[in-house]
This record gives C-alpha cells, sequence and structure tokens, in this order.
C-alpha cells in the first residue's frame, strides 16, 4: 500500500543555517505530494504541493521537489528563521485514491 | 472568511465514557475528514464525509463513528473510551473532497485526554 516515510526528528538547528527534511515515498500511483506544517498549539496548514513529476513546490522560502526516480519529496531551505520551528508533515494523495497518507511529522527546533 | 472550528479545544475524560467531538469547516466546503494525531503514531486517517455520506474510512475500530449535517457540519462519536485513545484530534474540510487532490484545512484540534 501507499506510505511515506520521513526523517526522523527532532531537528535543531542555527539560525540562517540550511534545512533539509527528508522524505520519500510509495505508492501505487502518480501521487500528489504535500508538506504540511503544524505550529506549536495549531493544526496543520498546506506548506506546499507538487502534482506531478519534477514539479517543484515553494511557500515561504521553502521548496520541495517532486523526484519520480528517487520517489522522493525533500523539503528544504536556505536560511531558516526562529519562526520556522514547527513540525513539519510529509504526505500524498493518489489521484483516484481515497485516503491522505501522512509521515510521522519531523519536529524542528530553530534557535537564535 | 472564517477557517475550520473545532469544539471543544480540550477534553478529559475516564476509560468507558464516550465523546462527542465537532467540526464546522470553511464555508461551502462539503468534505470533512477526521485524523487522530499522537506522539507514537503520527498522525493517520480516520475517515472523511462528503454530503452526509461517509466516503472513505481508515483502519479504526466501530469505536470510532461520525456523522455529517446537512450544514457540513460534522461530529466524530468514540464510545467505550480506552486510554490509548488519549490523542489530539484533527478535521480538515475542502471543498471536493480527498480525492481531487484539493488541500485541507485543518481546525486547531482536540486534545482528548482519557484517565
Amino acid at each position: 500500500g501507499d506510505s511515506v516515510t520521513q526523517m526522523e526528528g527532532p531537528v535543531t538547528l542555527s539560525e540562517e543555517a540550511f534545512l533539509t527534511i527528508n522524505c520519500t515515498y510509495t505508492a501505487t500511483g502518480y501521487p500528489s505530494l504535500f508538506w504540511y506544517v503544524q505550529y506549536p498549539g495549531e493544526g496543520l496548514q498546506l506548506l506546499l504541493k507538487a502534482t506531478k513529476a519534477d514539479d517543484k513546490g515553494s511557500n515561504k522560502g521553502f521548496e520541495a521537489t517532486y523526484r519520480k526516480e528517487t520517489t522522493s519529496f525533500h523539503l528544504e531551505k536556505g536560511s531558516v528563521q526562529v519562526s520556522d520551528s514547527a513540525v513539519y508533515f510529509c504526505a500524498l494523495t493518489e489521484p483516484t485514491g481515497n485516503q491522505f497518507y501522512f509521515g510521522t511529522g519531523t519536529s524542528l527546533t530553530v534557535i537564535p | 472568511k472564517a477557517g475550520v472550528t473545532q469544539t471543544p479545544r480540550y477534553l478529559i475524560k475516564t476509560r468507558g465514557q464516550q465523546v462527542t467531538l465537532s467540526c464546522s469547516p470553511i464555508s461551502g466546503h462539503r468534505s470533512v475528514s477526521w485524523y487522530q494525531q499522537t506522539p507514537g503514531q503520527g498522525l493517520q486517517f480516520l475517515f472523511e464525509y462528503f454530503s452526509e455520506t461517509q466516503r472513505n474510512k481508515g483502519n479504526f475500530p466501530g469505536r470510532f463513528s461520525g456523522r455529517q449535517f446537512s450544514n457540513s457540519r460534522s461530529e466524530m462519536n468514540v464510545s467505550t473510551l480506552e486510554l490509548g485513545d488519549s490523542a489530539l484530534y484533527l478535521c480538515a474540510s475542502s471543498r471536493g473532497g480527498m480525492t481531487t487532490n484539493e488541500k485541507l484545512f485543518f481546525g486547531s484540534g482536540t486534545q482528548l485526554s482519557v484517565l
């Protein structure tokens, strides 16, 4: 079945450091891929998405590229800020599927 | 435009009791899906309702049930609570539902503690 695997956290970085959170997936078809972010005490918010191979999703300085050959959708940001401290979830949904599959989440803490 | 509203924000129950959680979607959204979030299991899909019908269901026991009303508001019920049901329960809404690949708009969740 479909699944999403994220790198385990927690991740702690200094402000302005480079961020990569790895995400790989298993899917039977051609899924759409998402990154969601959960700030402390809040629900999830969509951060970015990509719906087909080689698409790049971007938002708030974050980027992720849909790599079909490596079944990956790694999240990157060139210079993190304290306000980026949150839990990040990779997710997928099949075009004809009936549910979202989420990774277990990666906690990021950015220190000044 | 108001976001997704979940009530109550916090709940404390004892084993064996039942609980009902409420979710009001964004106006115009006909799909409401429910999720359980725990530190150990991450985020797991419970079920989705669309236009008052359960359309999809995850791998949870029958103690977990839900319904959706004509105004798209949804309730989730858990009967015979167990300690392991302690979790953050999130709902999400969208216009066309999960099969359209639309983004999900999440509420802030209901934190349920079972003692």
